[in-house]
């Protein structure tokens, strides 16, 4: 069974101390990899698509990477507007076109 | 430009009453689809579509129908809403049914008593 876990539930960070988040998963046949971030009361909003192992991808402050188990969040010199939950889906060859999310991880930064 | 709007952002249901949650979108997506969002829980699947006049069951569509009758419009209706329905909706686009990145709406906080 496709499973996406994803830790810590929750981080609590000083601005500028960095930090990584991580999604480990488990698929039948990987299509994509999916960062979201999610603002309370929000709707997710996209951040990053990874497809194949060792790939990375970079905007701003944030650096998503891969390998063929989990992916990591990389958060460098936070700020306290990078508070949010992050969320991590899958996308697998034996799903159609359902994404598999993880629970998300509550980031808070404070000043 | 909009993007996914959706409508209510709050309801308040009693158990059995019906109603339908609005989704529109205005990018031209081809993939439209509604997922709920429970406390502990990552963000499940309900119903999707791929084209106007087509749609299918996701993980959780026990309880919800859905129609697509135009590219831009899905909207996700509750035949005879149930405490277990009590959740957070959120309808989300894409482009193609491809490995696209979604859009979502801001979601409908729905409580059923």
């Amino acid at each position: 069974e496709d499973q996406v876990t994803q830790s810590p539930e929750a981080l609590r960070l000083q601005e500028g101390e960095s930090s990584s988040l991580n999604c480990s998963y488990t698929v039948s046949g990987l299509r994509g990899l999916f960062w979201y971030r999610q603002d309370p009361g929000k709707g997710p909003e996209f951040l990053f698509t990874l497809y194949s192992a060792g790939e990375e991808k970079e905007k701003e402050r944030l650096k998503a990477t891969l390998t063929k188990k989990e992916s990591f969040l990389h958060i460098t010199a936070p700020k306290p507007e990078d508070s949010a939950t992050y969320l991590c889906a899958v996308q697998a060859s034996n799903s159609g076109y359902a994404l598999n999310f993880g629970k998300g991880t509550s980031l808070l930064v404070t000043p | 430009n909009a993007g996914v709007t959706q409508t209510p952002k709050f309801q308040v249901l009693k158990t059995g009453q019906s109603m339908t949650l609005q989704c529109a979108q205005d990018m031209n997506h081809e993939y439209m689809s509604w997922y709920r969002q429970d406390p502990g829980m990552g963000l499940r699947l309900i119903h999707y579509s791929v084209g106007a006049g087509i749609t299918d069951q996701g993980e959780v569509p026990n309880g919800y129908n859905v129609s697509r009758s135009t590219t831009e419009d899905f909207p996700l209706r509750l035949l005879s809403a149930a405490p277990s329905q009590t959740s957070v909706y959120f309808c989300a686009s894409s482009y193609s049914t491809g490995i696209e990145k979604l859009f979502f709406g801001s979601g409908t906080q729905l409580s059923v008593l």
